[in-house]
């Protein structure tokens, strides 16, 4: 079954603590995604990773930085935690880079979620 | 600017009965439309993904259409039950963005209850 993991679901960190967020997939997919999601704005991209030491910003990099050392991981951290970075934070996983061909069906895979609160 | 617009807002029916949500999208270049479940506290689970050329699909009881013309789609929920209590999020996929992949565009959600 497919898996994308999130190493941690609950986190409370103090304004200016470097917070790390693991996630890992077991599905051998090329493509990695970090979301976070507030009420009322949907999902938006902070970066995503299209192979191993590959990075690329999304919509809301600022603040933010990403490590892929491993396929199968793709960590997000958090330099120096602010308040306004409570929220939830989703990795995502998809199967192929889909960017040159027209249909892509694959299905992109979420993890559970990680609740961070920065106090 | 890409958009995706979602309605209605929020949705409460009882169990048994059926509904429909919505989403509108400017997406462009269109590359897919996918329909996704989120229970409360959870990641988003897939339901549906369809490309231009598809009209319709299902998944057990719930049925997925798109009109890419109009640029709109629902999602229809037959003899709804308890489980079906969730978020739901329409995704649109913009076709050949980035060397990193196509750039998906969220919805903010219906939020659906269903009551006994």
């Amino acid at each position: 079954d497919v898996k994308v993991t999130q190493s941690s679901r609950y986190l409370v960190k103090r304004t200016g603590e470097k917070v790390f967020l693991e996630c890992v997939q077991d599905m051998d997919h090329e493509n990695m995604f970090w979301y976070r999601q507030d009420p009322g704005l949907g999902l938006r991209l902070i970066y995503f990773s299209y192979d191993v030491k590959m990075k690329e910003k999304g919509d809301i990099p600022e603040g933010y930085s990403v490590s892929r050392e491993k396929k199968e991981r793709f960590s997000l951290i958090l330099e120096s935690a602010s308040t306004n970075q409570t929220s939830m934070y989703l990795c995502a996983s998809s199967l192929d880079r889909d960017s040159w061909i027209i249909y892509s069906g694959n299905t992109i895979y979420f993890g559970e979620g990680s609740w961070l609160t920065v106090v | 600017k890409n958009q995706v617009e979602q309605s209605p807002q929020s949705l409460i029916i009882l169990e048994g009965k059926n509904c429909t949500l919505q989403c509108n999208y400017t997406v462009s270049p269109f590359s897919n439309l996918r329909w996704y479940k989120q229970d409360t506290g959870r990641g988003p689970v897939s339901l549906t993904i369809m490309t231009f050329s598809e009209n319709t699909k299902s998944n057990g009881r719930y049925t997925a259409t798109l009109d890419a013309d109009t640029k709109q789609s629902s999602l229809h929920i037959t003899a709804s039950q308890l489980s079906d209590s969730a978020s739901y999020i329409c995704v649109v996929s913009e076709n050949g963005v980035t060397g990193g992949g196509n750039k998906l565009t969220f919805g903010t959600g219906t939020q659906l209850k269903v009551e006994l």
